[in-house]
């Protein structure tokens, strides 16, 4: 079965450094998706791509993130100055056609630490 | 926030039905219910979904009332591996997931 895939599984980095999280989406799937989770937390809608565009994005994606989709398979999210708080799971997520009747999968999350 | 509304937590007995209920009063006529669960800080699992009419796959099954304002998730014979969180999302045209504090379901043996 398709799967979502995310890298790296864990990512340390220091306050102030730029990092860049991976997904590969199924690959028939046009819609591309990030959430995060804070530990303990809801998970919570960052932004979503589609044809190379920002489809939507939440308030808590502000200037310091951005997403590409750099290549046909890779499906990226750059924060620029990483802050303590960015400190959370990311996920990734896919999905065909958009609608409301299309079923977002995700991925397995990169556990993101800021010291 | 999250247009739904569901128990902080439940519990049920390995082999039994669980029946997990999600309240959706707001609900639109062309917003479907969605239901995910996530195992620790794994990914959301996707388990169901359905608009007006029940549901059943491999997984469970889902029954929404003739108003639409409220839905159950049935695991049929739960499994110490079902105990997560689940999720209960009511999806917006813009296909917009907002997800929200879920029901944590423990399996006991």
């Amino acid at each position: 079965e398709p799967e979502v895939t995310q890298t790296p599984s864990h990512q340390v980095t220091q306050m102030g450094q730029e990092v860049i999280l991976r997904c590969v989406p199924i690959s028939n799937h046009l819609y591309f998706y990030w959430y995060r989770q804070i530990l303990g937390q809801k998970v919570e809608f960052l932004v979503s791509f589609y044809n190379n565009e920002i489809s939507e994005k939440s308030e808590i994606f502000d200037d310091q993130f951005s997403v590409e989709r750099p290549d046909g398979s890779n499906f990226t999210l750059k924060i620029r100055s990483t802050k303590l708080e960015d400190s959370a799971m990311y996920f990734c997520a896919s999905s065909q056609t958009g609608t409301g009747e299309d079923t977002q999968y995700f991925g397995p999350g990169t556990r993101l630490t800021v010291l | 926030d999250a247009k739904t509304t569901q128990p902080t937590s439940m519990d049920c007995a390995e082999g039994r039905a669980a029946n997990l209920p999600c309240n959706h009063s707001t609900i639109s006529g062309n917003e479907y219910v969605y239901w995910y669960r996530q195992i620790h800080s794994q990914g959301p699992q996707y388990i169901i979904h359905g608009l007006k009419n029940n549901e059943t796959n491999e997984m469970a099954s889902l029954i929404i009332t003739e108003d639409r304002k409220s839905s159950t998730l049935i695991l049929p014979h739960a499994t110490l591996r079902d105990t997560a969180v689940y999720y209960c999302i009511v999806r917006a045209l813009n296909n917009d997931m907002r997800f929200g504090a879920g029901t944590r379901l423990t399996v006991k043996p």
